[in-house]
């Protein structure tokens, strides 16, 4: 069975400038989350979708951050402009959540590393 | 959300069972706990989840207080490949998991 898939790997940007990162979670997972990850913290939750709505964006600093999830499969999380303080790697995760067959798992993609200059 | 404590590190040596702690004593009837970790450079991957009665499955094993109040994942022979951060999580139904600091365990050889 194939994870959750995330692009870029890696990515540096200048501030101020803009970046994009994909994701395509495991096939049938209704629900997917945007988690982003300073380094040394645990994984903040920024965004939730079941499906292809938004159950909780309470943590997305909705200035810059920008989240939609395509019918209900693919994801990509866009941050305009892009802070220092950004610097992080950003973590997708999807999970049967929300459906009949739920076992308690969250896969979580490799994630993809955003440094800021 | 209901919060979760657990010691910033831990140490084990190889072949010898750890016991990771977490206390959870807000936690309501409902909520599951849940464990993940973390190897680096990784994401978080599932270890174990429950409700109420202790589990076990091939990675680990779950121990869950009578009150509820606290629980322990048990890895009954730790390896170098154990070493991560662990952590405990309470699930409320919400669809949110919510992740705190967890628990860098440290294998020594």
């Amino acid at each position: 069975e194939a994870g959750v898939a995330q692009s870029p790997r890696y990515k540096i940007i200048e501030k101020r400038q803009s970046v994009a990162f994909w994701c395509n979670p495991i096939s049938g997972h209704a629900t997917l989350y945007w988690y982003q990850q300073i380094l040394g913290q645990g994984p903040k939750l920024l965004i939730q979708f079941q499906n292809n709505g938004v159950v909780d964006d309470s943590q997305l600093p909705k200035d810059r951050f920008s989240a939609e999830r395509l019918k209900g499969v693919d994801s990509t999380l866009k941050i305009q402009p892009a802070k220092l303080e950004d610097s992080a790697v950003y973590l997708c995760a999807s999970s049967l959540v929300g459906t009949e067959v739920y076992t308690g798992e969250l896969f979580f993609g490799e994630g993809s590393r955003l440094t800021v200059l | 959300d209901a919060k979760t404590t657990q010691p910033n590190s831990m140490e084990s040596n190889e072949e010898e069972p750890v016991h990771l702690p977490c206390n959870h004593s807000t936690i309501s009837g409902t909520d599951y706990i849940h464990w993940y970790r973390q190897l680096p450079s990784q994401g978080p991957e599932y270890v174990i989840h429950g409700l109420t009665s202790n589990v076990n499955n091939r990675m680990a094993s779950l121990a869950i207080a009578e009150d509820r109040k606290s629980s322990t994942l048990i890895l009954h022979r730790a390896t170098l490949r154990d070493a991560a951060v662990y952590y405990c999580i309470l699930y409320s139904g919400t669809y949110k998991y919510i992740f705190g600091t967890g628990t860098r365990l440290k294998v020594l050889a």
